[in-house]
């Protein structure tokens, strides 16, 4: 199975910041599948990025993906009060699917 | 709209068995594959079982292997998910997620609200 892990842990930042998001996978991604999503306390996750760098539907443009091959970047430019939330890296490429453990964004 | 729906959650004692459901709408089910992945308290996600759209697989987690089995009924946009041999870490959240190709190489675009199963003497 790949491995995905994300770092840092927890980021504490403050409402206007930009945050930056690592995830690494212990081999290769093929054709960037990768997709990142957003998980806000009490609720289900939501789909942000897919592809490394497509943002889903309806996400706002503060939210960008980068990387290839074991290493992906998520990027939020400018922190809204929703942000502060957990936030997952999933690759897609090899069965199983398999997800990150999360980096919490929390207000500093 | 799309949206999920699930159903069938609840407190269950270890051995036990349940049967998950969840109601699909706003989009043709049978063209897309259907997963459940759960969150055990103040854990992450872990993915459990998919089945594509035309029913085939099914896939299932090394960890539920044997013990839970998915199954879709495309003439009822629902996929179910039976679980038996419960134990106390199957205790989670069990989210509906649609994904976004009919077979393979696919992420979730579209997630239920979850129900909640736990499993205690």
């Amino acid at each position: 199975d790949i491995v995905l892990t994300q770092s840092p842990g927890t980021l504490s930042l403050s409402p206007g910041e930009r945050a930056t998001l690592s995830c690494r996978a212990s081999q290769s991604v093929s054709n960037t599948y990768l997709a990142w999503y957003r998980q806000n306390p009490g609720q289900a996750p939501r789909l942000l990025i897919y592809g490394a760098a497509s943002r889903a539907t309806g996400v706002p443009d503060r939210f960008s993906g980068s990387g290839s091959g074991t290493d992906f970047t998520l990027t939020i430019s400018r922190l809204e009060p929703e942000d502060f939330a957990v936030y997952y890296c999933q690759q897609y490429y090899s069965s199983p699917p398999t997800f990150g453990g999360g980096t919490k964004v929390e207000i500093k | 709209e799309v949206h999920l729906l699930e159903s069938g959650g609840g407190l269950v004692q270890p051995g036990g068995s349940l049967r998950l459901s969840c109601a699909a709408s706003g989009f043709t089910f049978s063209s897309y594959v259907m997963s459940w992945v759960r969150q055990a308290p103040g854990k992450g996600l872990e993915w459990v079982s998919a089945i594509s759209g035309s029913g085939g697989g099914p896939y299932h987690a090394d960890s539920v292997k044997g013990r839970f089995t998915i199954s879709r009924d495309n003439s009822k946009n629902t996929v179910y998910l039976q679980m038996n041999s419960l134990g106390p870490e199957d205790t989670a959240v069990y989210y509906c997620a649609k994904g976004s190709t009919p077979i393979r190489y696919y992420f979730m675009d579209v997630w239920g609200r979850g129900t909640t199963v736990t499993v205690s003497s």
